[in-house]
Parts: C-alpha cells; sequence; structure tokens
C-alpha cells in the first residue's frame, strides 16, 4: 500500500471548517483514499472515500488532486465532538479482488478549540 | 440501529487463562475483522472471515483463535499461548473484504493482565 503523509497535529476553531491535508505521492491509479478518525479509547469511524473524484457525505468532503498525489478531507463546520485524530490511509486494489485489512499511520490530531 | 456491539468493555485475564471476546453486528455484513491496537501504534490484524465458516490468518494471529459460526458473530479467544496480550481489541466488519468496501468497527475491549 502506498504510504501516506500527514501532519501531527492542527487546530481549528469551532464553527470553522477544517481543512485536513493528506500527501501520498507514492499512489497508484487503482489505490483508493480513506479517511477515519479515532476519539480517544474509541473505535475506529469510517468518513469517506474515493478513487478519483471528488466526493461529499454528511459528515465530509474528500478532494483529491488531479494527479491524486495529495487530497484533503474538509469537516465543513468543525464542533468539538470533532476532536480526533484523523487518518488518511490509500488501499491497493489487488488483481485478485480482495484487500483485507487496513493500515493506519500516526494520523492528524485535530483540536476543535471553542 | 445497525451497528458492531463489542463485549465486554474492559476486560482483565489471569495468567493462564483463556479469554474470549465478544463481536456481533446486524448489518448484514459478510467480512469481519479482528485487530490489535497498543497504545500509540496502529491496527494490526489478527484473524479475518469473508464468509460464514471460513477465516484467515492476519499478521499476528499466534496465540488466537476465532470462529464464525453464524453470519452476525465473529468471537475472539485470547489464548495462555499470547504472551503480551495487553492491547485494546477492535472488532469490524464489511459487505465483503474488498478494497472498495468500507470496514465499520466496533467500540473495542480493552485486555488487561492482571
Amino acid at each position: 500500500d502506498a504510504k501516506t503523509t500527514q501532519p501531527p497535529s492542527m487546530d481549528c476553531a469551532e464553527g470553522r471548517a477544517a481543512n485536513l491535508p493528506c500527501n501520498h505521492s507514492t499512489i497508484s491509479g487503482n489505490e483508493y483514499v480513506y479517511w477515519y478518525r479515532q476519539i480517544h479509547s474509541q473505535g475506529p469511524q469510517y468518513i469517506i472515500h474515493g478513487l478519483k473524484n471528488n466526493e461529499t457525505n454528511e459528515m465530509a468532503s474528500l478532494i483529491i488532486t488531479e494527479d491524486r498525489k495529495s487530497s484533503t478531507l474538509i469537516l465543513p463546520h468543525a464542533t468539538l465532538r470533532d476532536t480526533a485524530v484523523y487518518y488518511c490511509i490509500v488501499r491497493v486494489l489487488n488483481s485478485g479482488g480482495s484487500n483485507y485489512k487496513l493500515t493506519f499511520g500516526k494520523g492528524t490530531l485535530l483540536t476543535v478549540n471553542p | 440501529d445497525g451497528g458492531i456491539t463489542q463485549s465486554p468493555k474492559y476486560l482483565f485475564r489471569k495468567e493462564g487463562q483463556n479469554v474470549t471476546l465478544s463481536c456481533e453486528q446486524n448489518l448484514n455484513h459478510d467480512a469481519m475483522y479482528w485487530y490489535r491496537q497498543d497504545p500509540g501504534q496502529g491496527l494490526r490484524l489478527i484473524y479475518y472471515s469473508q464468509i460464514v465458516n471460513d477465516f484467515q490468518k492476519g499478521d499476528i494471529a499466534e496465540g488466537y483463535s476465532v470462529s464464525r459460526e453464524k453470519k452476525e458473530s465473529f468471537p475472539l479467544t485470547v489464548t495462555s499461548a499470547q504472551k503480551n496480550p495487553t492491547a485494546f481489541y477492535l472488532c469490524a466488519s464489511s459487505i465483503l473484504a474488498r478494497e472498495d468496501q468500507p470496514q465499520h468497527f466496533g467500540d473495542g475491549t480493552r485486555l488487561s493482565i492482571l
């Protein structure tokens, strides 16, 4: 799987948009970009994923650059409950059609301040 | 509400004792997974199951055992052969074991040694 690089920490004011960057410069054309977050002592929560196109759901938006070497997760209106460690992951599409594990890096600790 | 339920939330094991962690999902997912998370570390895959009555070892299966007799249940037994069992154990499920299918996690079981 392609490696990802994320800043270790970021701050955001409550009510503002939080933009979390991820660098995946070695990504291949068939690798998905996933975002998860983990609040202390809880299980990881799936946020969003994409392959080439930008994606939006009720939680966030995912912006993938045209060359796919980086992406940004956008939380449009951050709240205090969005304080968590955010993980950017790339997952390869194996020729056999199965990829069974997630590999988390160190992620970005997002702190939303009042 | 659909989801993944792990129990108990906290578990204590005596030396030489086997303990079983429960994982139940009502999402009608075929694939289920067990991960281990150590402090400040990422996830490591213990076992996974793509379908009922079938399961495969992950990266750190030694000292663990699983069963998948029902679609909705995937219990993990931590045996006395696991010499360093203290960790946060996470169960996940996905529609299929594929890279384009997000895994959804339970809230984890924290296992400690007495």
